[in-house]
């Protein structure tokens, strides 16, 4: 199985400032057909997730701009450029490259 | 707007099953992938199953083979989980999710597996 390891696993972060969270891949997500299937998800206290970013680098429909992914391989980065009180809650990567996907621990974005 | 309505969680004693639905409305439910994720309490979200467009393909996590089957109704936009031989370790809340990339998510439904 695909091991998805997350750095930070806590960031506590000063509104308006960037947070920045890492995803490392136990091996390559490149799939056969050309794409890395890397995905960003955030999810807020007491509800379900929610697609942030998809294929590394593409923002799902009615995500902020605030928010990017980027990477290749087996490293990947999602950032915010500037934190919002609404950010508050965990975020997961997740790999859907080979079967079984697998997830991050998770990264728990508060304020200071 | 793209809709995915849970049902069927609830407590059950260990050993015993439980079937959880997912109702879809708002896309074409036929022409995807759909994916069934859990959480534990308090702990990280873990893969579960995934069914191809046609039911052709099903694919599973290790812990949960031979005991869980994923399937679909395209005629009624539905997802199923039928839960077998459940232990305690099973207890989480329950996701429907709309294709392999998992871009919608059901509001949850929790299974608790407790005497």
């Amino acid at each position: 199985d695909i091991v998805m390891t997350q750095t930070p696993l806590s960031s506590p972060v000063t509104l308006g400032q960037p947070a920045s969270i890492s995803c490392r891949s136990s091996q390559s997500l490149e799939y056969s057909d050309g794409n890395t299937y890397l995905s960003w998800l955030q999810q807020r206290p007491g509800q379900p997730p929610r697609l942030l970013i998809y294929k590394i680098s593409t923002r799902f429909s009615g995500v902020p701009d605030r928010f990017s992914g980027n990477g290749t391989g087996t490293d990947f980065t999602l950032r915010i450029s500037r934190v919002e009180a609404e950010d508050v809650g965990l975020y997961y990567c997740m790999q859907a490259t080979q079967f079984p996907y697998t997830f991050g621990q998770g990264t728990k974005l508060e304020i200071k | 707007e793209v809709q995915l309505v849970q049902s069927g969680g609830g407590l059950v004693q260990p050993g015993g099953s439980l079937r959880l639905s997912c109702a879809a409305s708002g896309f074409t439910f036929s022409t995807y992938w759909m994916t069934w994720v859990r959480q534990a309490p308090g702990k990280g979200l873990e893969w579960v199953a995934c069914i191809k467009e046609d039911g052709s393909e099903k694919y599973y996590v290790d812990s949960v083979k031979g005991r869980f089957t994923i399937s679909r109704d395209n005629a009624k936009n539905s997802l199923y989980l039928q839960m077998n031989s459940l232990r305690a370790e099973d207890t989480a809340v329950y996701y429907c999710a709309r294709g392999r990339t998992i871009t919608y998510w059901g509001q949850g439904t929790l299974v608790t597996v407790s005497s």
